[in-house]
């Protein structure tokens, strides 16, 4: 248990379609970081949030955004729904220190499998 | 950029078998290196890290040794047991705490 949760655990949309997936953070963590790993392959980083700022973003569209909120839960959401996005989406909470190099074990959630039709 | 390479798999071993996993990595800077493992329908678990040259992380039996001059963090377990079935995945942690994973190994062991 990494006190990590993520829901729904899973969702089916249609392509076109709007979802939001949610995470609550460990307690004591500052920091989240939101993965997608597609079927076989491993998690690719979508972006991070810290203290309610977004603080680096992977190689992923503008539809993809999130939220951060003052008790370091997020929000992972996706517009305009693609075939190509149906992936497990992994949440991972961590305690980062100030200071751009601080280097910080992730705790991951179960995550959320998205199913896309 | 940064980037992890990890051995193909599927592995299958017999129990009590020894165990080795390959994993290089490309990065700027001194990273620190993980290995996360991930059971059917669960998310990833830290089974272990190193966080400058030459240590050696280890947990549960496994081990790796971060090898800056062969940049690399080759997982090892000398007599792996069924339980051990799992996903693993090899992944460094850059500037700004931003993590990149390799592919995974899937390694099955048999009774």
């Amino acid at each position: 248990e990494t006190g990590v949760t993520q829901s729904p655990t899973h969702l089916i949309k249609t392509r076109g379609q709007q979802v939001t997936l949610r995470c609550s953070s460990q307690s004591g963590h500052n920091t989240v970081s939101w993965y997608q790993q597609a079927l076989g392959q491993g998690p690719q980083f979508i972006f991070q949030y810290y203290r309610e700022e977004e603080n680096g973003r992977g190689n992923f569209p503008p539809r993809f955004s999130g939220l951060q909120f003052p008790n370091y839960s997020s929000e992972l959401n996706v517009n305009a729904l693609e075939l190509d996005d149906s992936a497990l989406y992994l949440c991972a909470s961590s305690f980062r220190d100030r200071g751009p190099k601080a280097k910080n074990i992730q705790y991951f959630g179960a995550g959320t499998r998205l199913s896309v039709l | 950029g940064n980037s992890v390479t990890q051995m193909e798999g599927p592995v299958t071993l017999s129990e009590e078998a020894f165990l080795t996993i390959n994993c290089t990595y490309t990065a700027t800077g001194y990273p620190s290196l993980f290995w996360y493992v991930q059971y059917p329908g669960e998310g990833l678990q830290l089974l272990l890290k190193a966080t400058k040259a030459d240590d050696k992380g280890s947990n549960k039996g496994f081990e790796a040794t971060y090898r800056k001059e062969t940049t690399s963090f080759h997982l090892e377990k000398g007599s792996v047991q069924v339980s051990d079935s799992a996903v693993y995945f090899c992944a460094l942690s850059g500037i700004g705490n931003q993590f990149y994973f390799g592919t995974g190994t899937s390694l099955t062991v048999i009774p």
